[in-house]
This record gives structure tokens, C-alpha cells and sequence, in this order.
């Protein structure tokens, strides 16, 4: 069962333009990680957010981790063909040294000329 | 560094037939991660392991699914008898200080 709900699950956009794509739980995060994945390929991290409130920022993506530890969102400024990808968050859950990942349902991102 | 390496690529099998994974995670990495994706959806995890130990596999389906990682580095997972429903791609993937690193995968068609 999937803790994770991302919103939307497919975006299609052209190049130049600007998206955002949301994840969000129920429960409060300890920590979240955002992923992208390109097809053949395994998941890359892109980022670590731990802090409510914290905003990453990575190039032209943005992160922003949810006053509440609840939600979290990724902004791409000026999307190029390149960004297309499965991005996913994951839950990130530390007993000792031991790190637990639980992922989310995925938003499919489609950047055309 | 070599990153994580899984093998095969792919795997092609007749249902009712076994088929084996194997994985090995970026040296050092004691937590392993044996996960299953389906198609445009986010990957759902079967096991983990803590060296050689398998701390989590609430979610692996025990009747045909197994799993080892002797001496706490490679791992294997295995599958006996497949099913239709089986296909999807497996990815092993490997974490230290809570970031992971992933495979390529193994695309599994049951056919």
C-alpha cells in the first residue's frame, strides 16, 4: 500500500514552460527524497529535505518541504526535454543506521519541442 | 565507483517457470533493497536487508518469492513459480547515511 499520493500522475508540457507536481501524505514525514527516473533506468536521487518549511533549490528545480512535514512539491522553471522523467518522492524512515525508503505513485513528466 | 549492478537486463520466461535476479550493491552499502515496479508507477518494496539480515519482507510474497544475501554483499531474488502477473521490472538498490542508489533493473516478462 502506498503511503505517498503524487499529483498529477502525467503532465505533458513544451519546453520553456514552468511545472509543479506535489506529494503528499497523511502521516508527517521525518524525511523526504525526491527522485527521477528516465525509462531503462533506476531511480537518481535528486534531493534530501528534512526540515518543515526547508526549500532546496537544484538548478532550475525548486523543492519546498511542507510547514506541517506533510507535503512537499518540485517546481521546474524553463522545462527542457531533458526533465522528462518519472519523478518520485520517497519516504524516508532512520532506525539507528538503517534507512527505510517507501515511495510514492509517481508523477510521468513529458517536455516536447 | 561502480554503482549498483544487477543482471540480467532482461528476462523472458514461460509462466510456471523459476527465474532468478542477482545484485550486487556499491561496496561498503550495509542496507539492500529489493524492490518491484510496475509499468509508470512508483517501485514497492519486497525486502530489505541489514548486511546479511532481512530486516523487512512484510511485503514479498513467500509462497513463490525468496530472497538471500550471503555474507551481506550480493543478493539474489528468486522467483518459483512465475506467474503472469510477475512481469515488471526488479531493482536492487543500495544506501548509506540514507541516500540510495539503484540499478538499472531487470525487466522481467512472463509470457
Amino acid at each position: 500500500t502506498q503511503l505517498l499520493e503524487q499529483s498529477p500522475q502525467f503532465l505533458s508540457i513544451q519546453e520553456g514552460e514552468n511545472l509543479t507536481v506535489y506529494c503528499n501524505s497523511s502521516s508527517v514525514f521525518s524525511s523526504l527524497q525526491w527522485y527521477r527516473q528516465e525509462p531503462g533506468e533506476g531511480p537518481v536521487l535528486l534531493v534530501t529535505v528534512v526540515t518543515g518549511g526547508e526549500v532546496k533549490k537544484l538548478k532550475r528545480l525548486t523543492f519546498q518541504f511542507g510547514d506541517a512535514r506533510k507535503d512537499s512539491s518540485l517546481h521546474i522553471t524553463a522545462a527542457q526535454t531533458g526533465d522528462t522523467g518519472l519523478y518520485l518522492c520517497a519516504l524516508v524512515t532512520i532506525t539507528g543506521t538503517a534507512s527505510k525508503l517507501t515511495f510514492g505513485t509517481g508523477t510521468r513528466l513529458q517536455v516536447t519541442l | 565507483e561502480a554503482g549498483v549492478v544487477q543482471s540480467p537486463r532482461y528476462k523472458i520466461i514461460e509462466k510456471k517457470q523459476p527465474v532468478a535476479f542477482w545484485c550486487n550493491p556499491i561496496s561498503g552499502h550495509n542496507t539492500l533493497y529489493w524492490y518491484r515496479q510496475n509499468l509508470g508507477q512508483g517501485p514497492e518494496l519486497l525486502i530489505r536487508y541489514e548486511n546479511e539480515e532481512a530486516v523487512d519482507d512484510s511485503q514479498l510474497p513467500k509462497d513463490r518469492f525468496s530472497a538471500e544475501r550471503l555474507k551481506g554483499v550480493d543478493s539474489t531474488l528468486k522467483i518459483q513459480p512465475a506467474e503472469l502477473g510477475d512481469s515488471a521490472v526488479y531493482l536492487c538498490a543500495s544506501s548509506s547515511d540514507g541516500k540510495a542508489f539503484f540499478g538499472q533493473g531487470t525487466r522481467l516478462t512472463v509470457v
